[in-house]
C-alpha cells in the first residue's frame, strides 16, 4: 500500500469546513483512497472511500486531485462531534483486507 | 444492523492469568480481525480471519490465540501477558468479496481496554 502524509494537527471553528488534506505521491492505478476517523476512546469509523472520482456522503466529501497524488477531505459543517483523529489511508480495493494506519490528523474543532 | 459489539469494554489481569476477549457481528461480514492500539498510537493489525479460517498473523506472540468458532464470533485468548501488552484491543468485520470493488469498509467495534499488572 502507498504510503500517506498527513499534518499532526488542525483546528476548525465550530459550523466552518474542515478541510484535511493527505499527500498520497507514490499511489498506484490500482489503489484507493480511504478515510476514517478514530473520536477519542472509541473504534475506527468508515467516512469515505474513493479511486479517481470525487465522491460526497451524508459525512463528507473526497477531492482527489487529477494526478491523484493527493486528496483532501471536507466536512461541510464541522460540529464539536467531529474532533477525532482522521486516518488517510492508501490500499488496493479489492483482495486487500487488513488497514494499515498511519499517525492521521488530530481535528480539533473549536467552539 | 451495523454494529460490532466487544466484550468486556474493559479488562484487569494479571501475568499469570488467563481471559477472553470477545467479538461479535450480525452483518453476514466473513471477514474478521483483530487489531491492537497502543495510547496515542494508529491501530496495528494482529489478526485476519476469512470465512473462520487464520488468513493472517502479524507475527504476533502466541500469548495471544486468536479464534473463530462460527462466521459471527471472534475471540482473542490471551494467556501470561506482559505489561507492555495493556492497550485497547480493536475488532473489525468486512464483506469477504467484492462488490466492484467499491465495499470493504470496515466496521470496527468499540474496543476492550486491557491493563496488565
Amino acid at each position: 500500500d502507498a504510503k500517506t502524509t498527513q499534518p499532526t494537527s488542525m483546528d476548525c471553528a465550530e459550523g466552518r469546513a474542515a478541510n484535511l488534506p493527505c499527500n498520497h505521491s507514490t499511489i498506484s492505478g490500482n489503489e484507493y483512497v480511504y478515510w476514517y476517523r478514530q473520536i477519542h476512546s472509541q473504534g475506527p469509523q468508515y467516512i469515505i472511500h474513493g479511486l479517481k472520482n470525487n465522491e460526497t456522503n451524508e459525512m463528507a466529501s473526497l477531492i482527489i486531485t487529477e494526478d491523484r497524488k493527493s486528496s483532501t477531505l471536507i466536512l461541510p459543517h464541522a460540529t464539536l462531534r467531529d474532533t477525532a483523529v482522521y486516518y488517510c489511508i492508501v490500499r488496493v480495493g479489492p483482495g486487500r483486507r487488513a488497514l494499515t494506519f498511519g499517525s492521521g490528523t488530530r481535528l480539533q474543532v473549536q467552539p | 444492523d451495523t454494529e460490532v459489539t466487544q466484550t468486556p469494554k474493559h479488562l484487569v489481569m494479571g501475568m499469570t492469568n488467563k481471559k477472553s476477549l470477545k467479538c461479535e457481528q450480525h452483518m453476514g461480514h466473513r471477514a474478521m480481525y483483530w487489531y491492537k492500539q497502543k495510547a496515542k498510537k494508529p491501530p496495528e493489525l494482529m489478526f485476519v480471519y476469512s470465512y473462520e479460517k487464520l488468513s493472517i498473523n502479524e507475527s504476533v506472540p502466541s500469548r495471544f490465540s486468536p479464534e473463530c468458532p462460527n462466521s459471527s464470533l471472534l475471540n482473542l485468548h490471551l494467556h501470561a501477558l506482559q505489561p507492555e501488552d495493556s492497550a485497547l484491543y480493536l475488532c473489525a468485520s468486512s464483506q469477504e468479496t467484492s462488490r466492484g470493488g467499491n465495499s470493504y469498509e470496515q466496521y470496527f467495534g468499540p474496543g476492550t481496554r486491557l491493563t496488565v499488572t
